[in-house]
């Protein structure tokens, strides 16, 4: 059963919209939520952060919202360019700080 | 330039036969860990350690085995591959897995025939 899911294993935006990626998990042990980037042919790169404590963190065009309530954590690019395009996984980290579990991914992709 | 290693990059193999992927990192990282990406799946953990000597299992153990006896190394051993084993591997590294990012190598695909 997978803790943490993304439903969507794809997304189309239009270059300057914006895009929102959606993440639920169900493991309410989970503290810490990351945002990850992986383009082909290369392993994942960190985008963003955080922590259960707050509920939204922001880093320029990036902006994660977390709603702890409804287990439901998103992605917010704003605005939208063609170089984002690239598959993105949520990721939660347990309390104990030894694992990180995974989304199955979604891809997004932003026309010009 | 910091970074995380892996070596083969690509590998075609045969059931049955032992293989090692092999994971460094230049960091002085404490944790390390690995990942398998399968279609739909996402990142899948393998096995993960959080020092040298030490070393535990992620969700998907089964077929595969670890060491850690240095702290820049981390290889990933498949003592008798089979083709359920044919994925994307990513080795990763990190100060402590839930201050944030991990850095992730450039990942091995390997199949299993």
């Amino acid at each position: 059963d997978q803790q943490v899911k993304q439903n969507s294993p794809s997304l189309s935006v239009q270059e300057g919209r914006i895009s929102i990626l959606n993440c639920d998990y169900t493991n309410s042990m989970f503290d810490y939520f990351l945002w990850y980037k992986k383009y082909p042919a290369e392993g994942p790169t960190f985008l963003i952060s955080i922590s259960s404590i707050k509920d939204k963190n922001e880093d320029g065009r990036f902006t994660v919202f977390l709603n702890k309530s409804a287990k439901h954590l998103s992605l917010h690019i704003v605005p939208s360019q063609p170089g984002d395009s690239a598959v993105y996984f949520c990721a939660a980290s347990n309390n104990a700080g030894n694992m990180l579990t995974f989304g199955g991914g979604t891809r997004l992709m932003v026309k010009p | 330039e910091a970074q995380v290693t892996q070596n083969p990059r690509y590998l075609i193999t045969v059931t049955g036969k032992k293989l090692t992927v092999t994971c460094s990192q230049n960091m002085n990282h404490e944790y390390m860990s690995w990942y398998r990406q399968d279609p739909g799946l996402g990142l899948r953990q393998i096995y993960y350690s959080m020092n040298v000597e030490v070393t535990d299992k992620g969700d998907v153990p089964e077929g595969y085995k670890v060491s850690r006896k240095e702290k820049r190394n981390f290889p990933l051993i498949l003592e008798s591959p089979s083709p359920n084993q044919t994925s994307l591997y990513f080795c990763a590294s990190s100060l402590r897995v839930n201050t944030g990012e991990l850095f992730f190598g450039e990942g091995s695909r390997l199949t299993v025939l």
